[in-house]
């Protein structure tokens, strides 16, 4: 069974307030990591598909980094904005022609203004 | 383009009926991904589709079920249904069965088990 680490488990920060999240995983045969955000209510977003070691991705406030040899990715949020309050989650994918996801159990930040 | 479309998106079942949920994929997209989402467990991946063949399946028992039509449109069914099927089933297409595609979730279907 993989196990996908995901910390820390939630997070409360102050408007303004820059962040960061950790996700582990194993890296035996590892092709992409995918980064989700998931709000209350709605559908789980996609922000970031990864798969080189050393990458390192960009959208807007938020970014990501990939370590693929150890097998870890930081989700960095910069001047957190209440709009930002979800949950991340990390989902490593271990083989080229399939989309099964192994999910993590997810960062919840809660950004008050 | 419209996004992904489930149905329902509430349930309300008694333990041993069965259930049909169903997924309509972006236009275009021909992967469909099954995941299960409980409070203690977090999104669990079910199954795969691609082009009406099922790709890979998780470790559920036989109970669950599913297929994929020629429209890509797909269908999951839990048979003898349990308390602990009570969960939130998301469905995700993808143009391709590649690691790398990105995923599109729907709003999922809320199964709730009396």
């Amino acid at each position: 069974i993989l196990n996908v680490e995901q910390s820390p488990q939630s997070l409360h920060v102050q408007e303004g307030d820059s962040t960061n999240f950790t996700c582990s995983f194993p890296s035996s045969n590892f092709y992409a990591l995918h980064w989700y955000r998931w709000e209350t209510a709605k559908s789980p977003e996609a922000l970031f598909v990864m798969t080189l070691n050393g990458d390192e991705k960009k959208k807007g406030r938020i970014s990501a980094t990939l370590n693929t040899k150890e097998g870890y990715s930081y989700l960095y949020i910069k001047g957190s904005q209440p709009e930002d309050s979800a949950t991340y989650l990390c989902a490593p994918n271990y083989g080229g022609a399939t989309n099964k996801l192994i999910f993590g159990t997810g960062t919840l930040l809660a950004v008050q203004p | 383009k419209a996004g992904v479309t489930q149905t329902p998106r509430y349930l309300i079942k008694t333990r041993g009926q069965q259930v049909t949920l169903s997924c309509s994929p972006i236009s275009g997209h021909r992967s469909v991904s099954w995941y299960q989402q409980t409070p203690g467990q977090g999104l669990q991946f079910l199954f795969e589709y691609f082009s009406e063949t099922q790709r890979n399946k998780g470790n559920f028992p036989g109970r669950f079920s599913g297929r994929q039509f020629s429209n890509s449109r797909s269908e999951m069914n839990v048979s003898t249904l349990e308390l602990g099927d009570s969960a939130l089933y998301l469905c995700a297409s993808s143009p391709r069965d590649s690691s790398t595609d990105t995923q599109y979730f729907g709003p999922g279907t809320r199964l709730t088990v009396l």
